[in-house]
């Protein structure tokens, strides 16, 4: 199976600041990555499709990124609705993976 | 509009078999796949298995031999199986339409005696 390392597991970070979290493949996933946003008590939001492509009514404040085997989501300026845990999606092969995730958090 | 809408018991014992229905709206399941995501409370998401628009089925390495997904398309349902339950299948059960754009409200389900 494909394993996802992301980092860091936790992310205190203060409104207006630029945030990046990163997955690391342990194995070659092309662009096959996605990122989701959840907030407690609700499902999954797909923010990144395609390691790079903001989905549908995402902020433009976020970005995907991709070097090598190391995927990164980007969140510029930070505002109070991005605190959340984000987690990132390999679907390049079966079984999917996703990553243990991270909770960005106000410093 | 798109819906998913998870449906179980909430409660089942150990050792016992888990049943969940995912019923659709405002899409075809011959055109879209469907995947069942869990997450245990306090915890990440684990992908548990998926059956695409053609039917064809694939499971989480670790869970597969407990585990079976089918459909009924004149119902738009995706239907999950899951035996043998343990205290740590304890989680909350979504499902999701593939490409994961669409997701479900989620059911809890808690394996207790």
């Amino acid at each position: 199976d494909i394993q996802m390392t992301q980092s860091p597991s936790s992310l205190p970070a203060s409104l207006g600041d630029r945030v990046t979290i990163t997955c690391r493949a342990s194995q070659d996933i092309g662009n096959y990555l996605r990122w989701f946003q959840q907030k407690p008590g609700k499902s999954p939001r797909l923010m990144i499709y395609g390691a790079t492509n903001l989905a549908a009514g995402v902020p433009s404040r976020f970005s995907g990124s991709r070097s090598g085997s190391d995927y990164s989501l980007t969140i510029n300026s930070l505002e109070s609705e991005d605190m959340a845990i984000y987690y990132c999606l390999q679907h390049n092969e079966y079984p999917l993976t996703f990553g243990s995730g991270t909770k960005l958090e106000i410093k | 509009q798109v819906q998913l809408k998870e449906s179980g018991p909430g409660l089942v014992q150990p050792s016992r078999t888990l049943s969940l229905t995912c019923t659709v709206s405002g899409f075809s399941l011959t055109s879209y796949g469907v995947s069942w995501v869990r997450q245990p409370p306090g915890k990440g998401l684990e992908w548990i298995a998926a059956i695409w628009s053609g039917g064809s089925t694939d499971y989480n390495s670790a869970l597969k031999s407990r585990l079976s997904i089918s459909r009924d398309t004149s119902k738009s349902q995706v239907l999950l199986k899951m035996n043998s339950l343990q205290t740590e299948d304890t989680a909350m059960y979504f499902c999701a339409r593939r490409p994961f754009d669409y997701w479900g409200q989620g059911v809890m389900v808690t394996v207790s005696s």
